[in-house]
């Protein structure tokens, strides 16, 4: 249980196209997704937090008008990074949480990435 | 500020040797501390959650415990595919027990 799916699982594009990465909950219903950017032998560093239908909360330094998130529904969010350039050529995961458990602990589960090139 | 340290940042085993990964934290009100493991290449996948000081998980030969300022994750007779990094990784109050604050992870080499 607890499955996440991301697609595509790699994209190269030219610089200025704009790319669009889903990110979906398989088997259950996700009440928060997360969306995350990891550089070569780094952690996670956490871009934006997104609950159906309201707008995400990004992260300070991240910028709203580049990384787009809509969330959808309760199993789908998708991040489209615009214009696309590249320094944001980078590995993008995504998780999503569901309320569980007597202590209610949000356990995130995340997608296998995607890894975007931008030439 | 909430923090969390991982140590060691790399670690190699002989296939056998059993050894502990360390993640210290300093958080304002913990609501739960998590284990991931991820592969080159791979998003982290879930291995325990530890709410409170004392408690213990077991998977296969992965054992998670925590205390009030640490947890430690205990590998017994680890074999070549435990070889991965471990992310540690905090729920706090102070950022409204939703998001996770990461550890820098521990790479660890297990040789056959």
């Amino acid at each position: 249980g607890a499955v996440v799916s991301q697609h595509p699982s790699r994209v190269i594009c030219k610089s200025g196209t704009s790319v669009k990465i889903e990110c979906r909950s398989l088997d259950f219903q996700a009440t928060t997704m997360f969306w995350y950017r990891q550089f070569p032998k780094k952690s996670l560093m956490l871009m934006a937090t997104s609950n159906e239908g309201s707008k995400a909360t990004y992260e300070q330094g991240v910028e709203k008008d580049k990384f787009l998130i809509n969330h959808a529904s309760l199993t789908l969010s998708t991040l489209t990074v615009t214009s696309a350039q590249p320094e944001d050529s980078s590995f993008y995961i995504c998780s999503a949480s569901f309320l569980a458990g007597v202590l209610g602990t949000d356990t995130q589960y995340f997608g296998p990435g995607t890894r975007l090139t931008v030439l | 500020e909430d923090q969390v340290t991982q140590s060691p940042e790399a670690l190699r085993l002989q296939e056998g040797e059993s050894s502990s990964l360390n993640c210290s934290y300093t958080v304002s009100g913990l609501r739960g501390l998590f284990w991931y493991r991820q592969d080159p290449g791979k998003g982290p996948e879930f291995l325990f959650t530890l709410y409170s000081a004392g408690e213990e998980k077991e998977k296969e030969r992965l054992k998670a415990t925590l205390t009030k300022k640490e947890s430690f994750l205990h590998i017994t007779a680890p074999k070549p595919e435990d070889s991965a990094t471990y992310l540690c990784a905090v729920q706090a109050r102070s950022t409204g027990f939703q998001k996770l604050v990461f550890g820098t992870g521990t790479r660890l080499l297990v040789s056959p």
